[in-house]
């Protein structure tokens, strides 16, 4: 079974903090997914990574995936109120259209104004 | 944007009733998947659709669980005898044809309350 860790669990932090939260595995996944969801609603897309060492930007975030494809990286810059919410990340075991996405736990991250 | 509808936002059933989660997927999308979020834990894989069939199930989707795309807009999970441990946030997702890692939508959940 594969399984995501992320880490930390939560995150507080002042405005316009930088902040940096990890998403780890012992396997490898074909494809890692960035997820933010909100108290009540269901897990938003934030961007997909594919290629190991692959680096996206979302304005003021920063998504890595690992060289060996087990881990990924979000780094926020200049932390806002705004980016207050639930952190997911999730991998698809491989490229096929029918596969499933397994989800990490999440980073709760709140920043205080 | 188009977006995934979910019915009811709230569900609340005695156990070992029989409940129906709806859902309206993207309508030019052609894969469906049900998720489900216990409280404080992770979200996790129930079933896969396409084609008018399941693809791929986890080991929670046992034999009282159940799934029917009854017409070209509706996408259903039953529910046959509830539990307690069957209380959950569920979502419905949907994707295109093309690979399922490009853009998979949630809806904003049933939440189920099995007293």
């Amino acid at each position: 079974t594969q399984l995501l860790e992320q880490s930390p669990q939560f995150l507080s932090i002042q405005e316009g903090e930088n902040l940096t939260v990890y998403c780890n595995s012992s396997s490898v996944f074909s494809s890692l997914q960035w997820y933010r969801q909100e108290p009540g609603e269901g897990p938003v897309l934030l961007v997909t990574v594919v290629t190991g060492g692959e680096v996206k930007k979302l304005k003021r975030l920063t998504f890595q995936f690992g060289d060996a494809r087990k881990d990924s990286s979000l780094h926020i810059t200049a932390a806002q109120p705004g980016d207050t919410g639930l952190y997911l990340c999730a991998g698809a075991q491989s490229l096929n259209r029918d596969d499933k996405i397994i989800f990490g736990k999440g980073t709760r991250l709140h920043i205080l104004p | 944007e188009p977006e995934v509808t979910q019915t009811p936002s709230h569900q609340v059933t005695q156990m070992g009733q029989e409940v129906i989660l709806r859902c309206v997927p993207i309508s030019n999308h052609l894969y469906f998947y049900w998720y489900r979020q216990i409280l404080g834990q992770k979200v996790e894989f129930l079933v896969s659709f396409y084609n008018n069939e399941i693809s791929e199930k986890s080991e929670i989707f046992d034999d009282q669980f159940s799934v029917e795309r009854p017409d070209g807009s509706n996408f259903t999970l039953k529910i046959r005898s509830t539990k307690l441990e069957d209380s959950a946030m569920y979502f419905c997702a949907s994707s295109a044809t093309e690979t399922l890692w490009e853009k998979l939508f949630f809806g904003s959940g049933t939440q189920l309350s099995v007293l």
